[in-house]
């Protein structure tokens, strides 16, 4: 158990429709990542927060969106649905904003019909 | 550019030994990862090497020379259940934090 927990484990949905992502990072962490891995795929970096801040970006859609809050949980937000936005979408926290150790957590499965 | 390349799969015996290579080509670089990831489930850290040379830890080891970009993760007496997945992954030295993932190499452990 990383101590990172993430919300739901897994989504059911259609296309066209809005989710929220939920993800808690570690104690003590002030980084959260979210990565997205599609079947047999690598994973690739969404976005980055710390402390409330977006820090990085990587291949994020403008259909999606993220945020940290105060308490420092952070939510990605997929809308407009397509098929092939069907993947594991995970969650990581480190304790800063350099090239600390990531620690994941179990992932959401988001299936889109 | 950034670019990372490491086998897509390997195959190896029970009790053998067997060496994961990566290979990276970044604009600046911190230090390389390496994870490890069952199917279906999070990646776990595994090592991170920022110097050259050889880290050990228990079964597992790695490796990294800078100069050449070129990384190893190395495991020993394996085991059914280090059948996996295994992630290089480089930190690049630019401005904003994020992690580079290779696609990962399969490594099947046979009986």
């Amino acid at each position: 158990d990383s101590g990172v927990t993430q919300t739901p484990k897994h989504l059911i949905t259609a296309t066209g429709q809005r989710v929220t992502l939920r993800c808690s990072p570690r104690s003590g962490d002030l980084s959260v990542y979210w990565y997205q891995q599609s079947l047999d795929q690598g994973l690739q970096f969404l976005i980055q927060y710390y402390n409330g801040e977006e820090r990085a970006k990587g291949n994020i859609l403008e259909r999606f969106s993220a945020q940290q809050f105060p308490d420092l949980h952070s939510e990605l937000n997929l809308s407009s649905l397509e098929l092939g936005d069907s993947a594991l979408y995970f969650c990581a926290s480190s304790v800063g904003v350099g090239e600390e150790t990531q620690y994941f957590g179990p992932g959401t499965r988001l299936l889109v019909l | 550019g950034q670019n990372i390349d490491q086998p897509t799969e390997m195959t190896a015996t029970e009790g053998a030994i067997v060496q994961i290579n990566c290979t990276y080509q970044t604009s600046g670089f911190n230090g390389l990862f390496w994870y490890q990831q069952h199917a279906g489930e999070a990646p776990t850290f595994l090592s991170y090497n920022v110097l050259d040379g050889l880290e050990e830890k228990g079964r597992f080891s790695s490796f990294l020379s800078r100069s050449k970009g070129y990384s190893y993760l190395l495991l020993k007496e394996l085991q059914m259940k280090d059948s996996a997945s295994y992630l290089c992954a480089v930190s690049p030295n630019t401005g904003g934090f994020k992690t580079i993932f290779g696609a990962g190499t399969r490594l099947f452990v046979k009986a």
